[in-house]
């Protein structure tokens, strides 16, 4: 599974939007992009996926770049309820695999009133 | 639907002790997966299962470090003995594979179990 690169800590104003990026080079054809975040002391959370074309759900956006080498999760108006770990995470599906999610270090999200 | 749940939520045991991790995957998922989390290595994914057959075990750390699924409602994580550096969060994942051009739909994770060796 490809790997991906996120910065380590990000800071948005409450109300704001928080554009989280993830750099994935590597990424192959039949891989998605998913995201989930972990709040302190609980499970990691599913956010949001995506192959090719931008997704949009309750929670979040997700821009793909034509190239699919890069995304960006997008929260439109951060509460301070959104300070968590951020991961962005590619891995692949098919009949014999499960697209097990490794996951990295993350992006530490922290929400400011 | 109640989620994942794991039992127990804490554990303290002390070295050279035997000690069981116990999850209940969402009904109708067909994956489970056992992830250990530490502040050094972040999340690790231990093992998974597929309709109940373990696929990748090459995450468990050492042989003192055994997995079950004996049916599609419950899985067990034993560690015998268990050592201080053990001693970490452990979550049990669940989530729906769709078979042959199926994209897995999101892990549902459950509360983890704090376990402490000492």
């Amino acid at each position: 599974d490809a790997k991906t690169t996120q910065p380590t800590s990000m800071d948005c104003a409450e109300g704001r939007a928080a554009n989280l990026p993830c750099n994935h080079s590597t990424i192959s054809g039949n891989e998605y992009v998913y995201w989930y975040r972990q709040i302190h002391s609980q499970g990691p959370q599913y956010i949001i996926h995506g192959l090719k074309n931008n997704e949009t759900n309750e929670m979040a956006s997700l821009i793909i770049t034509e190239d699919r080498k890069s995304s960006t999760l997008i929260l439109p108006h951060a509460t301070l309820r959104d300070t968590a770990v951020y991961y962005c995470i590619v891995s692949s599906h098919g009949s014999s695999n499960t697209g097990k999610l490794i996951f990295g270090q993350g992006t530490t999200l922290q929400v400011k009133p | 639907d109640a989620g994942v749940i794991q039992s127990p939520r804490h554990e303290v045991t002390e070295m050279g002790q035997e000690v069981t991790l116990r999850c209940k995957p969402i009904s109708g998922h067909n994956s489970l997966f056992w992830y250990r989390q530490t502040m050094m290595r972040g999340l690790e994914l231990l093992i998974y299962f597929n309709n109940n057959v373990p696929i990748d075990d090459s995450g468990m750390p050492e042989d003192r470090f055994s997995a079950k699924m004996p049916n599609a409602s419950f899985s067990t994580l034993k560690i015998q003995p268990s050592e201080p550096r053990d001693s970490a969060v452990y979550f049990c994942a669940s989530s729906f594979s769709g078979g042959t051009g199926g994209a897995n739909y999101g892990y549902t994770f459950g509360s983890g179990t704090r376990l402490t060796v000492v």
